[in-house]
């Protein structure tokens, strides 16, 4: 199994361009979640999915999109890049959304937007 | 608000000594509480996992300890080696069954030096 994985693993952005942040599980797990991870903060969650078809916002979605059309897939939109998005992002999976279930993290997409 | 401070936010020590990191938090209602270890441009990997009945748990040369009437947890690392280098993410889980607000810390980062 591959677990979670991310790409791209970096990237530079311009302000106000956009891009797609991809993740993918192949460990059929219905709870999915994005991250981001600043310096001095802990981990914020962005958006989250409970299966296909089904998502919602975390605690900071402002300017992000995400869709679930697949078990598998789940990424993560950034309409018009600001600088206040540089920050490492995380795609989380889990069975479940109960945090008593282990949630196995991607390796992370550092961004930078100038 | 749910809130998690951990202490130190840093730290170093010699390869073979044993150390502590210190968690404490203010969350209601308490469910669980998890460690992560993140390796340096790594996600986290979970370490162990807490509910307000368990007071210690174990992982191989990490032992986490809970005290719930104090809402504090500390991880104990015995005997380090150079590949515990890494930073050390304190999880704490509110409410019960289907939505849980996860709230994380700032993690301490640890080196171990031979």
């Amino acid at each position: 199994n591959a677990g979670v994985t991310q790409t791209p693993k970096f990237q530079v952005l311009k302000t106000g361009q956009s891009m797609t942040l991809q993740c993918a599980q192949d460990m059929n797990h219905e709870y999915m979640s994005w991250y981001r991870q600043d310096p001095g903060m802990g981990l914020r969650l962005i958006h989250y999915s409970v299966g296909a078809g089904i998502t919602d916002q975390g605690e900071v979605p402002n300017g992000y999109n995400v869709s679930r059309s697949t078990t598998e897939d789940f990424p993560l939109r950034l309409l018009s890049a600001a600088p206040s998005q540089t920050s490492v992002y995380f795609c989380a999976s889990s069975y479940s959304m109960d945090n008593s279930y282990e949630q196995y993290f991607g390796p992370g997409t550092r961004l930078t937007v100038t | 608000k749910n809130q998690v401070e951990q202490s130190p936010q840093s730290l170093i020590i010699l390869e073979g000594k044993n150390c502590t990191l210190q968690c404490n938090y203010t969350v209601s209602p308490f469910s669980n509480l998890r460690w992560y270890k993140q390796d340096t441009g790594r996600g986290p990997v979970s370490l162990t996992i807490m509910t307000f009945s368990e007071n210690t748990k174990s992982n191989g040369r990490y032992t986490a300890t809970l005290d719930a009437d104090t809402k504090q947890s500390s991880l104990h690392i015995t005997a380090s080696q150079l590949s515990d280098s890494a930073s050390y993410i304190c999880v704490v889980s509110a409410g019960s069954g289907g939505y849980q607000k996860v709230t994380f810390g700032t993690g301490t980062k640890l080196q171990v030096i031979p």
